[in-house]
């Protein structure tokens, strides 16, 4: 299984709903990524989690708060988002946070802040 | 610092021409490794390949050939015979030997006319 599973594929929401994006993989990979994209925009990363632990926060507001539950899983857990959070969030794997190791990567979630 | 340059920022071409795209890159680093990613309409990132920056040597996968080029930091990515299924945009990205994140570069759009 080389797949990274994110769900809900859309997703909109008011700014004082609270909501999760999950993300998926089975490749025993442990290293997971978030990134938020906006439109014509690279991906820009938001987190990292390696070996579950949480080893890179770039600067990312609160309202956006990560989870990693066991080596497989990752969350986003979102609360009191701004409109201008909608975006493409994608989530990504890679054996480990080695610089050789490639990132393989969800189909996003869109999001939408209303 | 790191920086990934993709000068073309949408290109278009009649289905069969072929075409490359181009990626520029700065880092101080020795060691470090490139990539490159196709996004589709979809939204997945979905990776091509990556070469690490000891192995100059070129790489041909089907109709898809990467120049790596040490001298003018250059790693470029050329589609022969260009077919619809093609148009996506593509991203050129950089690793470097540390805990850096990788930088991507602001990608080309490209668009393959039937």
């Amino acid at each position: 299984d080389t797949e990274v599973t994110q769900t809900p594929k859309h997703l909109v929401m008011g700014m004082t709903n609270k909501k999760s994006l999950k993300c998926e993989q089975h490749m025993g990979h442990r290293a997971m990524y978030w990134y938020k994209q906006k439109a014509k925009k690279p991906p820009e990363l938001m987190f990292v989690y390696s070996y579950e632990k949480l080893s890179i926060n770039e600067s990312v507001p609160s309202r956006f708060s990560p989870e990693c539950p066991n080596s497989s899983l990752l969350n986003l857990h979102l609360h009191a988002l701004q409109p201008e959070d909608s975006a493409l969030y994608l989530c990504a794997s890679s054996q480990d946070r080695l610089a050789a190791d490639e990132q393989f990567f969800g189909p996003g979630t869109r999001l939408t802040v209303l | 610092a790191q920086k990934v340059t993709q000068a073309q920022t949408e290109i278009s071409v009649v289905e069969k021409e072929d075409v490359t795209l181009d990626c520029v890159y700065e880092t101080r680093d020795t060691t470090y490794y490139l990539f490159w990613y196709k996004q589709p309409p979809s939204g997945e990132l979905v990776f091509l390949i990556r070469r690490n920056s000891f192995d100059e040597q070129n790489e041909i996968s089907g109709r898809y050939s990467w120049n790596f080029q040490k001298s003018t930091s250059s790693f470029n990515f050329t589609i022969t015979a260009s077919q619809v299924v093609d148009s996506a945009v593509y991203f050129c990205a950089l690793s470097d030997s540390g805990n850096t994140p990788l930088v991507f570069g602001k990608g080309t759009r490209l668009s393959v006319i039937a």
